[in-house]
């Protein structure tokens, strides 16, 4: 069974390019969750979808940052306009329904570099 | 504000010599405290799940503790398979489904 894929690995950009970010879950698993690690610091929260809707996006840092999930499947996030401090590495997660037993199915990440 | 701090931030040991990794948490309202291995370039990976102080899961080399202030994560014998940095991270009643991590200790055995 395929894990949850994320695309780009990698990517640079100038400040105020945009970025899009996608994450593709395990089949099947309705919680989506977007994370992130800016250098030196902890893994943080930025949303949750339960398929295609936003059950908590309070982590989300600014109205730059637009995350979507279509037909409940993938999921993408835009950064838009990109700052410095956007940098760091952007985790996806999956989980299947039903309750919440903190195991989450992590990406690899998409590490994002602001220059 | 839900917080969790582990320590050591770093620990290296040889292959072989147990040792215990500590979490400090401070949250209202425990609904779980979990315990993610990350290796380098690479996701968090499951580990365990504690929801009450008195508590403990076990796997492989591998154990978790849970009291009402902290958890151990303790390792046994450990092999230089087991390198890698250790996360722990709470949920709260205030938390909705988001997880609080640590900043994680990295872990080195040497063989």
């Amino acid at each position: 069974e395929a894990g949850v894929t994320q695309f780009p690995s990698h990517s640079v950009i100038e400040k105020g390019q945009t970025v899009t970010l996608r994450c593709d879950p395990i089949s099947g698993h309705d919680n989506l969750y977007w994370y992130r690690r800016v250098m030196g610091k902890e893994i943080k929260f930025l949303l949750h979808f339960v398929k295609e809707s936003k059950q908590d996006e309070s982590g989300m840092p600014n109205n730059r940052f637009l995350a979507e999930r279509t037909g409940g499947t993938y999921s993408t996030l835009k950064v838009q306009p990109a700052e410095l401090e956007d940098s760091g590495v952007y985790f996806c997660a999956s989980s299947p329904k039903g309750p919440h037993t903190g195991e989450l199915f992590f990406g690899e990440g998409s590490r994002l570099t602001v220059l | 504000e839900d917080q969790v701090t582990q320590s050591p931030e770093a620990l290296r040991l040889q292959e072989g010599e147990s040792s215990s990794l500590n979490c400090s948490y401070t949250v209202s309202g425990l609904r779980g405290l979990f315990w993610y291995r990350q290796d380098p370039g690479k996701g968090p990976e499951f580990l365990f799940t504690l929801y009450s102080a008195g508590e403990e899961k076990e796997k492989e080399r591998l154990k978790a503790t849970l009291t009402k202030k902290e958890s151990f994560l303790h390792i046994t014998a450990p092999k230089p398979e087991d390198s890698a940095t250790y996360l722990c991270a709470v949920r709260g009643m205030d938390s909705s489904y988001k997880l609080i991590f640590g900043s994680g200790t990295r872990l080195l055995v040497r063989p």
